[in-house]
C-alpha cells in the first residue's frame, strides 16, 4: 500500500528567506504524480505545484519549486523569497492509480 | 465556473444523532471524494464517487455512507454520531475518477462538533 509522510508538523521562516518542506512516499507503482497543496487559515484548499514521476525535471511555480527524488522517493517543496501569505498548512499528496493519498500536513508559520 | 460548495458549514450534533453532509461539485466534474481531517490525522480518505457509482472507500465504520445523485452532487451521512467523528469534513471534485494527474479542487468544508 501508498504511504506519505510528512515528518515536519510545524516549520517557521523568516519573511524573505527560504524554507523548504519535506515529503517521503513509499510506492510500488512506476507512473504516478506528485502534489503539493495548501491549506491557509479558515480557507479552501489550493494546489500549490504537481510532479510527474516520469519527469526527471523539477516542477517550478513562481516562488514554488521542488526537489523530487524518485530512486529516493522525495519530493520537497522549497519556497522562496517567503510571505506572509505563505502561512498556511501544506500537505503533500500521491496520486497514483485510483487513488490520492495524503500526508498529515506541515504548519508553516511566517514570521515577520 | 463556481467552485466546490458544502454545506452547511457548521454543525453541531449530539452522540447518538446522524447527520448528512452535501457537496456540490464543480460543473462538469463527475468524481467526488470525501476526507476527514482532524488535527494531527490530516486527511483521512473516506470514499469516492463517479458516476454515482462508490469506486473507493478508506478504513472507516459502516456508519459512514454517501451516495452520488445523477447531477454529480454528493451527499455523505454519519449514523450514530461519535465523539470522536468531530472533524472538518472536506469534499473534493475531480474532472476525471481520483488519481493520476487528475487534480482535485476542494470545497470549504463542513465543521462537525458533535457533543
Amino acid at each position: 500500500a501508498q504511504t506519505v509522510t510528512q515528518s515536519q508538523p510545524e516549520m517557521s521562516v523568516q519573511e524573505a528567506e527560504t524554507v523548504t518542506l519535506s515529503c517521503t512516499y513509499d510506492t510500488s507503482e512506476s507512473d504516478y504524480y506528485l502534489f503539493w497543496y495548501k491549506q491557509p487559515p479558515s480557507r479552501q484548499m489550493i494546489l500549490v505545484i504537481r510532479q510527474e514521476a516520469y519527469k526527471q525535471q523539477n516542477a517550478t511555480e513562481n516562488r514554488f519549486s521542488v526537489n523530487f527524488q524518485k530512486a529516493a522517493k522525495s519530493f520537497s517543496l522549497k519556497i522562496s523569497d517567503s510571505q506572509l501569505g505563505d502561512a498556511a498548512m501544506y500537505f503533500c499528496a500521491y496520486s497514483g492509480t485510483y487513488k490520492y493519498i495524503f500526508g498529515t500536513g506541515t504548519r508553516l508559520k511566517v514570521l515577520a | 465556473k463556481a467552485g466546490v460548495t458544502q454545506t452547511p458549514r457548521y454543525l453541531i450534533k449530539t452522540r447518538g444523532q446522524q447527520v448528512t453532509l452535501s457537496c456540490s461539485p464543480i460543473s462538469g466534474h463527475r468524481s467526488v471524494s470525501w476526507y476527514q481531517q482532524t488535527p494531527g490525522q490530516g486527511l483521512q480518505f473516506l470514499f469516492e464517487y463517479f458516476s454515482e457509482t462508490q469506486r473507493n472507500k478508506g478504513n472507516f465504520p459502516g456508519r459512514f455512507s454517501g451516495r452520488q445523485f445523477s447531477n454529480s452532487r454528493s451527499e455523505m451521512n454519519v449514523s450514530t454520531l461519535e465523539l470522536g467523528d468531530s472533524a472538518l469534513y472536506l469534499c473534493a471534485s475531480s474532472l476525471d475518477a481520483a488519481g493520476g494527474q487528475n487534480e482535485q479542487f476542494f470545497g470549504p468544508g463542513t465543521r462537525l462538533t458533535v457533543l
